[in-house]
């Protein structure tokens, strides 16, 4: 089976940095997926990592470490918008069902 | 523009009717899912296809049904025998044997029961 961690709830300022964790166990692994919901929208993919190390994408950073089954979003610049719950999810190798973490609701305090 | 299309957006259902989801996309892509998502909680996946007239279990398929007549088409019913539908459901798909198999959601439609 999988089982997806992340934390229920964080708060930040604007203009910070936020790092979001998130922690796997599965059998099998074939990349980790991070996703932005705004309430009531649908999720937008934001970053992906298969192998283990740091992906840059403007503002929004990801890492993997595949050994210690652990990736982190990184946030910098807080925005206002930023304001939404943030999902990752993991791909097992044996087929295309993403496995989604229960989310980690980020509020951006001004 | 390509994308995903759900309807309705919202939905009201009396106790006892079948409601059906549309979901419909011209993205070209093999699979689709189908995910529930309660308040404060991820994304539960309830049918999955990754071809025409193929369809799978997920993890909470009970009191719902799919079909896959057509590639661009997956509609989701939520049956009577499904206890508690009041939910978020959101439709997805991805093209099959991308690196990235990155998911493309739909709008998503709300279904609350009466």
């Amino acid at each position: 089976g999988q089982n997806i961690d992340q934390p229920t709830e964080m708060t930040a300022t604007e203009g910070a940095i936020v790092q979001i964790n998130c922690t796997y166990q599965t059998s099998g692994f074939n990349g980790l997926f991070w996703y932005q919901q705004h309430a009531g929208e649908a999720p937008t993919f934001l970053s992906y990592n298969v192998l283990d190390g740091l992906e840059e994408k403007g503002r929004f950073s990801s890492f993997l470490s595949r050994s210690k089954g652990y990736s982190y979003l990184l946030l910098k610049e807080l925005q206002m918008k930023d304001s939404a719950s943030y999902l990752c999810a993991v791909r097992p190798p044996w087929g295309q069902n993403f496995v989604f973490g229960p989310g980690t609701r980020l509020s951006v305090l001004p | 523009d390509g994308g995903i299309t759900q309807s309705p957006k919202y939905l009201f259902r009396k106790e006892g009717q079948n409601v059906t989801l549309s979901c419909e996309q011209n993205l070209n892509h093999d699979a689709m899912y189908w995910y529930r998502q309660d308040p404060g909680q991820g994304l539960r996946l309830i049918y999955y296809s990754q071809i025409v007239n193929d369809f799978q279990k997920g993890d909470i398929a009970e009191g719902y049904s799919v079909s896959r007549e057509k590639k661009e088409s997956f509609p989701l019913t939520v049956t009577s025998a499904q206890k508690n539908p009041t939910a978020f459901y959101l439709c997805a798909s991805c093209a099959s044997g991308r690196n990235t198999g990155e998911l493309f959601f739909g709008e998503g439609s709300r279904l609350t029961v009466l």
